[in-house]
C-alpha cells in the first residue's frame, strides 16, 4: 500500500509568516510522530500522536509550534511567526501500533525554508 | 539530554569490502534501530533489536545489541554500490519514550 506522504515537499516561506505541514500516515496506521531533522544530523523527535491524542509534545522548540491530528489520521504541524532558525526538514512517521518500540516508517519530509 | 554518538562519521571504501560501524550511549537503552537514509528520501528501517546480547541478520546487513546495552553495531558485507548512504541508528531509553537518533555515519562506495 501507499507510504507516508507529507505536503508540500518544499515550503519557501518569509520569516513571520505561518506555516502548516501537513503528514498523511499508513492507512491503518495508530501512532504518529513529528520530527525534525537538520542537514547531517539524525532526526530530532518533535511530537507524536496514538489516535487523535497528542501523547507527547516534549520536543515541540516553543509555542509556536503546535500539532494537532483531529480525526486520528491525518496530520498537520503549524509554525507559528516562523524565524530563519525554523529552517529544516520536517519528517513525520507512522507506526502500526501504540507502542514506541513498534516500527515507525518515514514520509520523504517537507523541507522548509524561511528567508 | 541523552546522545548517541556514532562512528565513524563517514567512511569511503571499495565495491565488495565489509564494513563496521557503531553506536555508542551513555546512557542503557533497551531498544536500538538501525536505519539507512538515501539521499532525498526518510530513512527506512533496517534492523531492529530488542535484547542484550541479540544478533540480528537482513540479508547482507548484521546488527548486534552490545552487551553492556549502551552500544550497538551494524556491520554490512561484500558491499555494493547502492549501499551508499547515511545510517542512523536510533534508541529507546525505556519503553514509553521517546527514540533518540544518532548523528549518522555516511557512507561510499568505490567501483
Amino acid at each position: 500500500g501507499a507510504g507516508v506522504s507529507q505536503s508540500p515537499r518544499y515550503k519557501v516561506t518569509k520569516r513571520g509568516q505561518d506555516v502548516a505541514l501537513r503528514c498523511d500516515p499508513i492507512s491503518g496506521h495508530v501512532s504518529l510522530y513529528w520530527y525534525r531533522q537538520a542537514l547531517g544530523q539524525g532526526p530530532e523527535f518533535l511530537t507524536y500522536f496514538n489516535y487523535e491524542a497528542q501523547q507527547d509534545k516534549s520536543g515541540l522548540p516553543n509555542d509556536r509550534f503546535s500539532a494537532e491530528r483531529p480525526e486520528g489520521s491525518i496530520s498537520t504541524l503549524t509554525i507559528q511567526r516562523t524565524e530563519q532558525r525554523d529552517s529544516a526538514m520536517y519528517r513525520c512517521a507512522s507506526s502500526l501500533r501504540t507502542s514506541r518500540a513498534d516500527t515507525q516508517y518515514f514520509g520523504p519530509g517537507t523541507r522548509l525554508t524561511v528567508l | 539530554g541523552q546522545q548517541l554518538n556514532q562512528s565513524p562519521q563517514s567512511m569511503f571504501i571499495q565495491e565488495g569490502e565489509d564494513v563496521s560501524m557503531n553506536c555508542t550511549s551513555s546512557s542503557i537503552f533497551n531498544t536500538w534501530l538501525w536505519y539507512k537514509q538515501d539521499p532525498g528520501e526518510g530513512p527506512v528501517l533496517l534492523i531492529a533489536l530488542y535484547k542484550a546480547g541479540e544478533l540480528t541478520s537482513n540479508g547482507r546487513l548484521t546488527a548486534q545489541f552490545g552487551i553492556t546495552r549502551k552500544d550497538s553495531f551494524l556491520n554490512i558485507s561484500a558491499s555494493i554500490p547502492s549501499d551508499v548512504g547515511i545510517y542512523f541508528c536510533a534508541g529507546q531509553r525505556t519503553y514509553g519514550q521517546n527514540f533518540v537518533f544518532g548523528p549518522g555515519t555516511r557512507l561510499s562506495v568505490l567501483p
